[in-house]
């Protein structure tokens, strides 16, 4: 069955940085695009970016630039996105989504658990 | 960017009650416009995707409507179980926005 399993919560300082991976089994992982998203606490949801498990390649919102990296290791079947600068808005549950494609229709089928990044001096 | 106009942002409902929730996109988006729930403490869920079609296992008291710019989303008869946050999803040229959620609670 899919599955995409994500690394556990973290605390950081302001101004560091963190890395969150998303590990993909059940499905062949070059196949589907990855998304993250994130929900700051009470909040709603917010798109950060995609990337393309095969090839590599990126993009993220606007909001997001010169802030996230988002990799991807196809050996262990994993993506990173890794956050920079981190300041207490950066404070929030990181979901990785994996996109699902139906004739010209897009979605996100499969959802991490979700890791909650914590920004506190 | 497109943004999506949620409404309303919460409300409340008895079981049995026929709840509808509205989306409007800033610009048309087509069909580009799909329906999530989320329980507390939980990933979201894909209910509805290309605004009217229903994901694989959901019930169908869950329908979505719409195209354009204005979308509705409904669950014709509200169980105990729907108590969850509702939110769009519009998608266009790599451009993913959601709507700002709509808290629904048992009355």
């Amino acid at each position: 069955q899919v599955q995409l399993v994500q690394s556990g919560a973290e605390v950081k300082k302001p101004g560091a940085s963190v890395k969150v991976s998303c590990k993909a089994s059940g499905y062949t992982f070059t196949s589907y695009y990855l998304h993250w998203v994130r929900q700051a606490p009470g909040q709603g949801l917010e798109w950060m970016g995609i990337i393309s498990p095969g090839g590599g390649t990126t993009s993220h919102a606007q909001k997001f630039q010169g802030k996230v990296t988002m990799t991807r290791d196809t050996s262990t079947s994993t993506v990173y996105m890794e956050l920079s600068s981190l300041r207490s808005e950066d404070t929030a549950v990181y979901y990785c989504a994996r996109e699902r494609t139906v004739d010209t229709a897009m979605f996100f089928d499969y959802w991490g658990q979700g890791t909650l990044v914590t920004v506190s001096s | 960017d497109i943004q999506m106009t949620q409404s309303p942002s919460s409300l409340s409902a008895s079981v049995g009650d026929r709840v509808t929730i509205t989306c409007q996109a800033s610009q048309h988006i087509s069909n580009s416009l799909n329906w999530y729930q989320q329980k507390p403490g939980k990933a979201p869920k894909l209910l509805i995707y290309d605004a009217s079609n229903l994901e694989t296992g959901v019930p169908s008291r869950f329908s979505g409507s719409g195209s354009g710019t204005d979308f509705t989303f409904t669950i014709s008869s509200l169980q105990p179980e729907d108590i969850a946050t509702y939110y769009c999803q519009q998608y266009d040229n790599l451009s993913y926005t959601f709507g700002q959620g709509t808290k629904l609670e048992i009355k």
